[in-house]
């Protein structure tokens, strides 16, 4: 297994462009989450999967933003009328509730929103 | 719910120094406490864990001991070298379980030789 894995890497966007990003987690892990964290910060919640069901969803989560995990493996992450303010770096993690293990975390995407 | 705070950075030291990172958190109860590092550009890495009180987590020369009198977790080095020049977060959960972390601001080091 390679790990977390996401992609793209890197996306610049102009103001008002939707933009989606999508996560493959560690195969046999359920648990699937996704983290933004700009500039300078530590990584901030976003929301949470287990399987296909988001079970959380972080109030930093606007309207603009809505993750999917149609079958409990990849996960997608969409931006819609991206803003500046949506510029970081965007971290997805999993980890397995049946080991209970920590979260394992992919690279990451950097948006630039210009 | 739980927090964290660690110390500012960046901290900088010539190779070989002796590290310290100091963190501490505020919980309800004794959860697990990690430290994750992030390289330029990339990102995290978990880099060592406790799952309970007076345990030590270690890799790569580094430790942490859970400490609950002081409600500390601070990160330590006997030797840095350069290529420990990175960013490192402290980070429980912010609840019971594993759901959702919730992470320091972070502490840049930088090693020069």
């Amino acid at each position: 297994d390679t790990g977390v894995s996401q992609d793209p890497r890197h996306k610049i966007t102009k103001r008002g462009q939707n933009v989606t990003f999508r996560c493959d987690p560690i195969s046999e892990h359920n648990r699937l989450y996704w983290y933004r964290q700009t500039l300078g910060q530590g990584p901030e919640f976003l929301t949470y999967f287990q399987n296909e069901a988001q079970l959380e969803k972080s109030r930093l989560l606007s309207d603009r933003f809505s993750a999917e995990r149609p079958k409990g493996s990849f996960s997608t992450l969409e931006i819609q009328r991206t803003e500046q303010g949506d510029s970081a770096m965007y971290l997805c993690a999993s980890s397995s509730d049946k080991k209970n293990t920590e979260a394992f975390f992919g690279q990451g995407t950097r948006l630039t929103v210009v | 719910g739980n927090s964290v705070t660690q110390m500012e950075g960046p901290v900088t030291l010539s190779e070989e120094a002796f590290l310290t990172i100091n963190c501490t958190y505020t919980a309800t109860g004794y959860p697990s406490l990690f430290w994750y590092v992030q390289y330029p550009g990339e990102g995290l890495q978990l880099l060592l864990k406790a799952t309970k009180a007076d345990d030590k987590g270690s890799n790569k020369g580094f430790e942490a001991t859970y400490r609950k009198e002081t409600t500390s977790f601070h990160l330590e080095k006997g030797s840095v070298q350069v290529s420990d020049s990175a960013v490192y977060f402290c980070a429980l959960p912010m609840n019971t379980g594993f759901q959702k972390l919730v992470f320091g601001t972070g502490t840049r080091l930088l090693v020069s030789p």
